[in-house]
């Protein structure tokens, strides 16, 4: 079983829906948060960064961390064409521990017109 | 500013050659992660390198190697080319090793054949 899971998708939407992309993991430990998003051909960016349990809102972009399900969620409102793109996961038992970030698979969003 | 910026873009070796791939961070960044993101297996983590150092490595074979230059710019290495190799090398920075963000390159495919 990989430490974390994430349905790769294709997800497919029409313009304006509310998305929702989720993540689950096994390890305890994890603490630090993230969302990345990536273009085709393009390296990821950051989107998200969350610690622990809660919620955190950044313009259409809401991150939801349940730690005791071991959950994440990353919600798009009014969603855009140019939200089509691959969605990463990733977590960190610590800040600042990129050697040991985790990523998932990658959900592909399309938004279509 | 200037972001990560990698070379070459894209790549065809065969198998059994060795591969040099150069990454410079952003301006003032000392932090260097090199990731792996094969076809369906999300990003892996390789090496980190930081002052100089190599930090910390994932779970790779010895023929992937790599070093940081004074100027915190970075090279892998990978040598005896497999197949499996096949993969976009994904550069990363931060500002320092405990930084909360890190900034990924356009990232160089390479195709082994």
């Amino acid at each position: 079983q990989k430490e974390v899971e994430q349905d790769p998708g294709p997800l497919s939407v029409p313009e304006g829906a509310i998305v929702s992309l989720n993540c689950t993991y096994s390890n305890s430990a994890f603490q630090y948060f993230m969302w990345y998003r990536q273009y085709s051909r393009k390296g990821p960016e950051l989107l998200m960064y969350t610690y622990s349990s809660g919620n955190k809102e950044d313009g259409r972009f809401t991150a939801q961390v349940d730690k005791s399900s071991k959950y994440i969620s990353l919600f798009i409102r009014d969603s855009q064409p140019s939200d089509s793109a691959t969605y990463l996961c990733a977590m960190s038992p610590f800040s600042g521990g990129y050697n040991k970030l985790i990523f998932g698979a990658g959900t592909r969003l399309a938004v279509h017109p | 500013e200037a972001g990560v910026t990698q070379s070459p873009t894209h790549l065809i070796k065969t198998r059994g050659q060795q591969v040099t791939l150069r990454c410079s961070p952003i301006s003032g960044h000392t932090s260097v992660y090199w990731y792996q993101q094969a076809l369906g297996l999300g990003l892996q983590f390789l090496l980190w390198y930081d002052e100089g150092e190599e930090r910390n490595r994932g779970n790779f074979p010895p023929r992937f190697s790599g070093r940081q230059f004074p100027n915190y710019s970075s090279e892998l290495n990978v040598n005896a080319l497999e197949l499996e190799d096949s993969a976009l090398y994904l550069c990363a920075s931060s500002p320092d090793r405990n930084g909360n963000t890190i900034y990924f390159g356009e990232g160089s495919w390479l195709t082994v054949v």
